[in-house]
């Protein structure tokens, strides 16, 4: 099945610098890439999403990057705020519809993300 | 407001007591998951539902069981079988069984065993 690596585990940054995170895939099958954000003691929200026909996709200051040659996509935050402070997870899926059923999304182990003022 | 309910936040049981997590949606999605969330982890997925009265086991369903009676209604019942059932508990729903569809989170039930 698939497999998706995340890092760093835990990233600081300086309020105003820019901060990347990383995720690997292995499944090349794999062609919906969606990146939660989750603050303490809360659901996941889904911030940006990105499918494997575009290479890269930006909303305001978040923009997410994907290399299917690779089979890695990145998460890119710009000028950070306190705000952004929270863990984040990326996630892959296949899509694909086996044994009745559908692949479940596969998440990475999150990155902690911390803003410092 | 449309959206997400879980309930409780938090649940405490006994060891060996069957619990039944609530999880509710009024965004008249077709698709609903059951995820479970441990320290220092990424979700994983129990089960889902596509559709009314169907649902498909996910990669750690052993000790788990759902239902899926009404389109806005998933819960699910965490077993006496489950070895390690502490964990936070996240429920998700997308606008069709498609897996690539966006999928929404609720707030998440914290259940812990004792």
């Amino acid at each position: 099945g698939e497999n998706v690596e995340q890092h760093p585990s835990t990233l600081s940054v300086q309020e105003g610098d820019s901060a990347v995170i990383k995720c690997t895939y292995s499944d090349s099958a794999s062609n919906y890439f969606p990146w939660y954000k989750q603050e303490l003691g809360k659901g996941p929200q889904l911030i940006i999403d990105i499918r494997s026909n575009v290479g890269e996709k930006k909303d305001q200051r978040i923009a997410v990057t994907l290399n299917k040659t690779a089979k890695h996509f990145s998460l890119h935050i710009t000028e950070t705020q306190p705000e952004d402070s929270a863990v984040y997870f990326c996630a892959a899926s296949t899509g694909r519809w086996s044994g009745g059923g559908a692949d479940g999304l596969t998440f990475g182990k999150g990155t902690h993300l911390i803003i410092q003022p | 407001d449309g959206g997400i309910t879980q309930s409780p936040k938090y649940l405490f049981r006994k060891e060996g007591q069957n619990v039944t997590l609530s999880c509710e949606q009024n965004l008249n999605h077709d698709a609903m998951y059951w995820y479970r969330q441990d320290p220092g982890q990424g979700l994983r997925l129990i089960y889902y539902s596509q559709i009314v009265n169907d649902f498909q086991k996910g990669d750690i369903a052993e000790g788990y069981s759902v239902s899926r009676e009404k389109k806005e209604s998933f819960p699910l019942t965490v077993t006496s079988a489950q070895k390690n059932p502490t964990a936070f508990y996240l429920c998700a729903s997308s606008r069709q069984g498609g897996i690539t569809d966006t999928q929404y989170f609720g707030p998440g039930t914290r259940l812990t065993v004792l």
